[in-house]
């Protein structure tokens, strides 16, 4: 079985100050990894994914996430952050080669940017 | 627009009514989900379909009975719901192993 820990439940930030939400994960067989955003009244939008290759992953709006197998991490960053990043930040993740299987979601992580 | 859409984006029902929610996507995906995220909670996987057969239940009370007609849509038939069942219901579709597409949500109110 897999599990997702967001260490943070909150993540109050200062406008154009960087960014980190962390994500701690467990899992006996490979998987795939994704961070996902929801703004209020929305439903979820993918910021990235990781699958293989690279372990630093670059996605949309200048977030970027870093795979460490070792510490079975999966850390999100922004080194400047906007007022329009305040939402709810969720880490997931899924077995590989799992048709049809499920995404395991962490807790999620409410970012607050203020002015 | 996600490709993946919801209808209604809100509903109101009382404990002794029946209602349905759609969803529907044209992404051309094969693997459908349904998900609740309530307050202050994780999202719950509540159901999987997988080449339109349900691959995964996860013990979710049989007040909520999810249909799915071919690849493209997805039901959620809701009868009898308890106030605590009020909360925010997430369809999803996918293709292969790779990442889900959210829709929008629907907002369930049971009074």
């Amino acid at each position: 079985a897999q599990s997702v820990t967001q260490l943070d439940s909150q993540v109050p930030v200062f406008e154009e100050a960087p960014v980190e939400l962390r994500c701690n994960y467990s899992s006996s067989v490979s998987v795939y990894l994704f961070w996902y955003v929801q703004y209020p009244n929305q439903g979820l939008q993918l910021l990235l994914k990781y699958l293989s290759g690279s372990t630093l992953v670059k996605g949309i709006n200048g977030f970027e996430a870093e795979f460490n197998k070792s510490q079975t991490s999966f850390h999100l960053r922004k080194p400047s952050v906007h007022i329009s990043d305040t939402a709810e930040y969720f880490c997931a993740v899924r077995r590989i080669y799992n048709q049809g299987g499920k995404l395991i979601f962490g807790q999620g992580t409410e970012l607050s940017v203020k002015p | 627009e996600t490709g993946v859409t919801q209808t209604p984006r809100h509903l109101v029902m009382g404990m002794t009514n029946k209602k349905s929610l759609k969803c529907e996507q044209h992404l051309g995906h094969n693997a459908m989900y349904w998900y609740k995220q309530s307050a202050k909670k994780p999202l719950e996987l509540m159901f999987v379909y997988s080449l339109e057969e349900r691959v995964e239940n996860n013990s979710v009370p049989s007040r909520f009975s999810p249909e799915c007609p071919n690849s493209s849509h997805l039901f959620l038939h809701l009868h009898t719901l308890q106030p605590e069942d009020s909360a925010l219901y997430l369809c999803a579709s996918s293709l292969g192993p790779g990442e889900l597409f959210f829709g929008e949500g629907s907002r369930l109110t049971v009074l």
